[in-house]
């Protein structure tokens, strides 16, 4: 079985831009969860996305959003992107995201702001 | 909300040896997870193990156990024969309903 893909691996942007990342998640998961990973912060929840609707959501800024579609794929949208906003962002999946079932993760899209 | 603590920052470790990495975590909760994730340089965080904090049983997986202080809200992992591909940082990581809250992580470092 497929594992999480995500893409692209690699993303360099300049301030000001906006940089969709794309998450596809392990077949039969429905449940997608975007973390952001930095040397400060550690890792950081986002939000997480079933069925098409945004169940929960963590404490970022609105410049952050994302979307699913009906094939449980993910994205992740960041507009007006800052220095800050330079991170690892990495994606799971579950298959429905209740407490007792492990995340899987991908390998993670690294973007960098210059 | 909670709060995981991994304490050591880097861990160091022969060949074939053990070493233990320490966890705690606050909660108010009484049903929830609790996992390990390595994460090596290739950056994929990969599942070690998992608690269920209604289990009393410590959770084993081949080389890897953890101790499971219910009481304590302590969750250590010890990897026993330690092999140069155990290398990467660890993160300690409680689950509630939604999402996983994780802690700064250990790096662990192999000598051979």
């Amino acid at each position: 079985k497929a594992g999480v893909t995500q893409t692209p691996r690699y993303l360099i942007k300049t301030r000001g831009q906006q940089v969709t990342l794309s998450c596809s998640p392990i077949s039969g998961h429905r449940s997608v969860s975007w973390y952001q990973q930095t040397p400060g912060q550690g890792l950081q929840f986002l939000f997480e996305y079933f069925s098409e609707t945004q169940r929960n959501k963590g404490n970022f800024p609105g410049r952050f959003s994302g979307r699913q579609f009906s094939n449980s794929r993910s994205e992740m949208n960041v507009s007006t992107l800052e220095l800050g906003d330079s991170a690892l962002y990495l994606c799971a999946s579950s298959l429905d995201g209740n407490r007792n079932q492990p995340q899987h993760f991908g390998d993670g899209t690294r973007l960098s702001i210059l | 909300a909670q709060t995981v603590t991994q304490s050591q920052p880097e861990m160091s470790v022969q060949e074939a040896e053990t070493v233990t990495l320490s966890c705690t975590y606050d909660t108010s909760e009484s049903d929830y997870y609790l996992f390990w994730y390595k994460q090596p340089p290739s950056r994929q965080m990969i599942l070690v193990i998992r608690q269920e904090a209604y289990k009393q049983q410590n959770a084993t997986e081949n080389r890897f156990s953890v101790n499971f202080q219910k009481a304590a809200k302590s969750f250590s992992l010890k990897i026993s024969d330690s092999q140069l591909g155990d290398a990467a940082m660890y993160f300690c990581a409680y689950k509630n309903d939604y999402k996983l809250s994780f802690g700064a992580g250990t790096t662990v470092t192999v000598r051979a």
